[in-house]
């Protein structure tokens, strides 16, 4: 079966940095996708990794290992804003988003 | 508009009846999604159409149905509800189905179903 894993909630210090990890076992890979998701709103794009390696994108960035089935998203220099569920997500060998549960990131002052 | 808008943001429905959620978009996407999400599991896939014309079942389709009649709008139905489909429901569009086309997702609708 396919399956994403990822932390189910995590808290950080604002001003920090924080990393949320996700693995995946999915039939077939085509990309990897980093949501945000406030509560009571609708996912919104945050990053995609295809390549092994880290693509930096201001504060946010995410890093790819196809080989170990891993990712992770790194926040930096933590605002209050940026408490929220944070989504991976797999395309599979049918173009077809699988997702993990989220993580529910808990920042404090 | 500007990007994709669902209809209607929260609905309370009897079991058994049929409902309707509207979806529709003004980015000339030619892919699009329903999503339902529940707490403590990730989004599934419930229906999904590369293009107008043409749907396909995702990961959760029994109970569902929807139509692409043309690229704007996606209705998603459910015939006979019950509780078990009470849940919030996203419908999203990429430009395509492929590579990196990231899908933008509209806000949500809630339904509880009694």
């Amino acid at each position: 079966g396919q399956n994403i894993d990822q932390p189910t909630e995590m808290t950080a210090t604002e001003g920090a940095i924080v990393q949320i990890n996700c693995t995946y076992q999915t039939s077939g890979f085509n990309g990897l996708f980093w949501y945000q998701q406030h509560a009571g709103e609708a996912p919104t794009f945050l990053s995609y990794n295809v390549l092994d390696g880290l693509e930096e994108k201001g504060r946010f960035s995410s890093f790819l290992s196809r080989s170990k089935g891993y990712s992770y998203l790194l926040l930096k220099e933590l605002q209050m804003k940026d408490s929220a569920s944070y989504l991976c997500a797999v395309k599979d060998s049918n173009y077809q988003l699988i997702w993990g549960a989220g993580t529910k990131l808990i920042i404090k002052p | 508009i500007a990007g994709i808008t669902q209809a209607p943001t929260s609905q309370i429905l009897a079991a058994g009846r049929r409902m309707t959620l509207r979806c529709t978009q003004d980015m000339r996407h030619n892919a699009m999604y329903w999503y339902r999400q529940d707490l403590g599991l990730g989004l599934r896939l419930i229906h999904y159409s590369n293009t107008a014309g043409t749907t396909g079942k995702g990961e959760v389709p029994d109970g569902y149905s929807v139509s692409r009649a043309n690229t704007d709008d996606f209705p998603l139905t459910l015939a006979s509800a019950v509780p078990s489909q009470t849940s919030v429901y996203f419908c999203a569009s990429s430009d395509s189905s492929g590579g990196n086309n990231e899908q933008f997702f509209g806000p949500g609708t809630r339904l509880t179903v009694l």
